[in-house]
């Protein structure tokens, strides 16, 4: 069974820092991942995905990923964050039609 | 931590018949849980929140009569989907708010033949 697990569950961060959000999946084969992030009381958004091609993959609101297949990595960074970046941010794999996601890291920005 | 358990977790079912997907949250009470499909290749797409207690939102373009989601109590929320047909073959998946964060259940697999 594939499983994702996010190496942080809570950040903090100061605005203008860089961040750098860790996820690593376990299945070896064909693997689709995603960013997610979910602002509080609101539901999930899509930040970016990596299905093949450039394994740096650019999302919106400033933050990429870089999919490493020898580390089963697929870190999340942004360089500056800003204080409407907290939020909880989820990693997940698709394979065979099935999606699994990490636990979730919760970033909070001091102004 | 909190856990959803999220079943079935894989079911194929005639076309015109209704499925039911369960989710309870084991440890914690779920005030709000999120239902989410995924077609391939695609991410997930709300379909609707469902707080206990009380009427579930749906998203522009969900059938609520075809998607039947009930939160009749703290700690569990159901999908029916109700004369399934071949196109409504998708992975469904739930999440619940817990006192951290929010949670997912392992998704249901859904194929309609």
């Amino acid at each position: 069974a594939q499983s994702v697990s996010q190496h942080n569950h809570h950040v903090i961060l100061s605005e203008a820092a860089s961040l750098e959000l860790g996820c690593n999946y376990s299945y070896g084969g064909t693997v689709n991942l995603f960013w997610y992030v979910q602002y509080p009381g609101q539901h999930l958004q899509l930040l970016l995905k990596y299905f093949s091609g450039d394994p740096l993959v650019k999302g919106i609101k400033g933050f990429e990923a870089e999919f490493i297949k020898s580390k089963f990595s697929f870190n999340l960074r942004k360089p500056s964050v800003q204080w409407s970046d907290t939020a909880e941010y989820f990693c997940a794999s698709t394979n065979a039609g099935k999606s699994t996601f990490g636990d979730g890291t919760t970033l909070t920005v001091k102004p | 931590g909190a856990v959803v358990s999220q079943h079935p977790s894989w079911v194929i079912c005639k076309s015109g018949t209704s499925v039911k997907i369960e989710c309870r949250s084991l440890d914690f009470q779920a005030t709000t849980m999120f239902w989410y499909r995924q077609f391939p290749k695609q991410s997930l797409m709300l379909m609707a929140t469902s707080n206990e207690g009380s009427k579930a939102t749906y998203e522009q373009g969900v059938e609520k009569d075809k998607f039947l989601i009930n939160h009749a109590s703290l700690t569990l929320s159901t999908l029916t989907v109700t004369s399934a047909h071949p196109e409504d073959s998708s992975f469904y998946i739930c999440s619940a708010k817990t006192g951290l964060g929010y949670t997912f259940g392992s998704g249901t697999r859904l194929t309609v033949v």
